[in-house]
């Protein structure tokens, strides 16, 4: 059974904190995906890394870095925590697609991070 | 980025149908595929159109028509454990696989 696992499903940090999330995947995936999750918004891109080293910045990438030193494990960084950083944050893998095909993301099971 | 829109909320009734419509305002994409997310749980993958048509996967189908950039999910035979949100994402045309995600549609089945 494939799998995605996040290290929190629930964490509370205080402003200024630096938070760690983290985010291990046993299928093998090049591809490791951050979202941060807002109701109303959907599911925004923060970074995504395409191999071990190899990062991207998604659509919301400000006040946030990523780590990928195996290829299993994706950590999401947030240096100095602010409340507006309070969300829900999903981690996610898939295979890179085959010219203009599509392979589906798998997802872990999200960590609600609140921020005080 | 490009904007996917989807309504927001749909309510029905066990065994009616339900159509979540998803509009999106440029072209670009490889495809649209749709997940479904109950609450507290993770995001799973429904289905991915990549050409115009529909595609059946039992009680759900999935449609897509590049030319009106518009496509929608039919959910039939609705049950109570088919309340949840569905996100439509549209693939990025890029290397990567990335997706771009609408803002989810809420399904309350009633009894």
């Amino acid at each position: 059974d494939v799998k995605v696992t996040q290290s929190s499903r629930y964490l509370v940090k205080r402003t200024g904190e630096k938070v760690f999330l983290e985010c291990v995947q046993d299928m093998d995936h090049e591809n490791m995906f951050w979202y941060r999750q807002d109701p109303g918004l959907g599911l925004r891109l923060i970074y995504f890394s395409y191999d071990v080293k190899m990062k991207e910045k998604g659509d919301i990438p400000e006040g946030y870095s990523v780590s990928r030193e195996k290829k299993e494990r994706f950590s999401l960084i947030l240096e100095s925590a602010s409340t507006n950083q309070t969300s829900m944050y999903l981690c996610a893998s898939s295979s890179p697609p085959r010219g203009r095909g599509f392979n589906e993301q798998f997802f872990g099971p999200g960590t609600r991070l609140t921020v005080l | 980025g490009q904007s996917l829109e989807q309504p927001s909320e749909v309510t029905a009734v066990e065994g009616a149908i339900v159509q979540i419509n998803c509009t999106y305002q440029t072209s670009g994409f490889y495809g649209l595929s749709w997940y479904q997310q109950h609450d507290g749980g993770a995001p799973t993958f429904l289905s991915y159109n990549a050409l115009d048509g529909l595609e059946e996967t039992g009680r759900f189908s999935s449609f897509l028509s590049r030319s009106d950039s518009y496509g929608y999910l039919l959910l039939q035979e609705l049950q109570m454990k088919d309340s949840a949100s569905y996100f439509c994402a549209g693939a990025l045309p890029d290397s990567w696989g990335k997706l771009q995600f609408g803002a989810g549609t809420q399904v309350v089945v009633t009894p």
